[in-house]
């Protein structure tokens, strides 16, 4: 069965440190993977995307993920983490060339931000 | 371009009471998907639509119900609610369900109490 997961709940960086989150998934044919990022009381928002090609991925607010199929990993990177970087960031993985409303997400990673 | 609407924002019901969300997608997208989140659980999908069509079902039970609507509205019923039910409801809305180029946004969701 197709699952992912995030085996850091919550981590703490430093403003300025550098960032990575970890997801691993298990799909049995090639996946779509997205990261997602959720504030308190909001909604998601995509932060990037991967569907195939170029396995380093560039997404919005300086975040970048790579796909490594060996591992079956989609770690998530940000170089210089910023304070409004605080909130929750969900990997999600969705069947290749079905549908992409039926996401199965991680359990999810809180990030904090030390000043 | 006004994003995914759902209402009510919070609502707050009691225990064998029914409950009605609704959805309404960005201007053009067809696509609509509902998530329950929950601390214990995280994010689960519930139900895809496509063009009034349910497309995919979670593994929920049949107290869970939605459909669709001709300009693409969604709404979601839970009847006989359970304290289980307690839980944050996002929608999705996309242009179509495949593609690379194609992108859910969720709303901000509905918070659901059960007393």
């Amino acid at each position: 069965a197709q699952s992912v997961t995030q085996p850091d709940i919550h981590i703490t960086v430093s403003e300025g440190a550098s960032l990575e989150l970890r997801c691993n998934y298990s799909y049995g044919a090639t996946p779509y993977l997205f990261w997602y990022v959720q504030s308190p009381g909001q909604g998601l928002q995509l932060l990037l995307k991967y569907f195939s090609g170029d396995t380093l991925v560039q997404g919005i607010k300086g975040f970048e993920a790579e796909f490594k199929r060996s591992q079956s990993s989609f770690n998530l990177r940000k170089p210089s983490v910023h304070w409004s970087d605080a909130a929750e960031y969900f990997c999600a993985v969705g069947s290749y060339g079905g549908s992409q409303g039926n996401l199965i997400f991680g359990k999810g990673t809180k990030l904090s931000v030390k000043p | 371009k006004a994003g995914v609407t759902q209402t009510p924002r919070y609502l707050i019901k009691t225990r064998g009471q029914q409950v009605t969300l609704s959805c309404s997608p960005i201007s053009g997208h067809r696509s609509v998907s509902w998530y329950q989140q929950t601390p214990g659980q995280g994010l689960q999908f519930l139900f895809e639509y496509f063009s009034e069509t349910q497309r995919n079902k979670g593994n929920f039970p049949g107290r869970f119900s939605g459909r669709q609507f001709s300009n693409s509205r969604s709404e979601m019923n839970v009847s006989t609610l359970e304290l289980g039910d307690s839980a944050l409801y996002l929608c999705a809305s996309s242009l179509d369900v495949t593609g690379r180029n194609n992108e859910q946004f969720f709303g901000p969701g509905t918070r659901l109490t059960v007393l």
